[in-house]
């Protein structure tokens, strides 16, 4: 299985900052994924990290609130913008690979909005 | 389309057996199963690829039957450590990997 680790593991935000979560992968991973999941609900695909170009956002998520880059194929980062309540959620990093393109997810970024 | 998972809680006490069913509305090709325990990230199980096709893990199987577009997951004798919410997935049309809404399992002593 791949292997993926992402930081922050756990914060507290204050209304209205923003707060980047950093996501490494190994080299098994050939597409990257954030995903979020608020409190007792499924997991939601929030976009595709595209090596050197845009991020593929899912409908429902913009590029203004949660930008996301991928400079290179192991690395990415997904930003939180301006966060209110709302956004208090597990924040996940995903990667692909392997048989059937099986998704891996790192830790998890438990973020709380105060 | 998000996959629909029944039932959408279950309470076992150790050693009993429990069946979690996960379908689609749409042709599946594939599904996978995950396991998130409290406080935890999900954590992958196993991928089921072929119509019919039956996988294991630990005393925790699962079968795909394409034409019914749907997949069961059976946990046998469960242990205390089984306790969690199980999530299936499926791609969809654009290629991306679509959860259902999840079953949580309680395994008491």
């Amino acid at each position: 299985s791949a292997v993926i680790s992402q930081k922050p593991s756990r914060d507290i935000c204050q209304r209205g900052t923003s707060l980047t979560i950093q996501c490494q992968v190994d080299s098994q991973v050939t597409m990257m994924f954030w995903y979020r999941q608020q409190p007792g609900q499924s997991l939601t695909l929030i976009a595709t990290a595209n090596q050197g170009s845009e991020a593929t956002y899912e409908s429902g998520f913009v590029i203004d609130k949660f930008p996301i880059s991928r400079p290179n194929l192991t690395f990415s980062t997904l930003t939180v913008s301006n966060m209110s309540p709302e956004d208090s959620s597990i924040y996940l990093c995903s990667g692909s690979g392997g048989i059937g393109n099986t998704i891996y997810f790192g830790e998890g970024s438990w973020l709380t909005v105060v | 389309q998000q996959p629909v998972q029944s039932p959408q809680a279950v309470i076992l006490r150790e050693g009993e057996d429990a069946v979690i069913n996960c379908s689609s509305s749409k042709a599946l090709y594939s599904v996978h199963w995950y396991r998130q325990k409290h406080g935890e990230a999900p954590v992958f199980l196993m991928i089921l690829l072929k119509g019919g096709e039956q996988k294991g893990h630990e005393k925790i199987s699962a079968s795909f039957n394409e034409k019914k577009q749907q997949s069961s997951l059976y946990l046998t004798a469960s242990q205390l450590s089984y306790s969690g919410t199980y999530f299936c997935g499926t791609y969809n049309q654009g290629g991306k990997l679509i959860f259902g809404q999840g079953t949580e399992l309680s395994v008491k002593p």
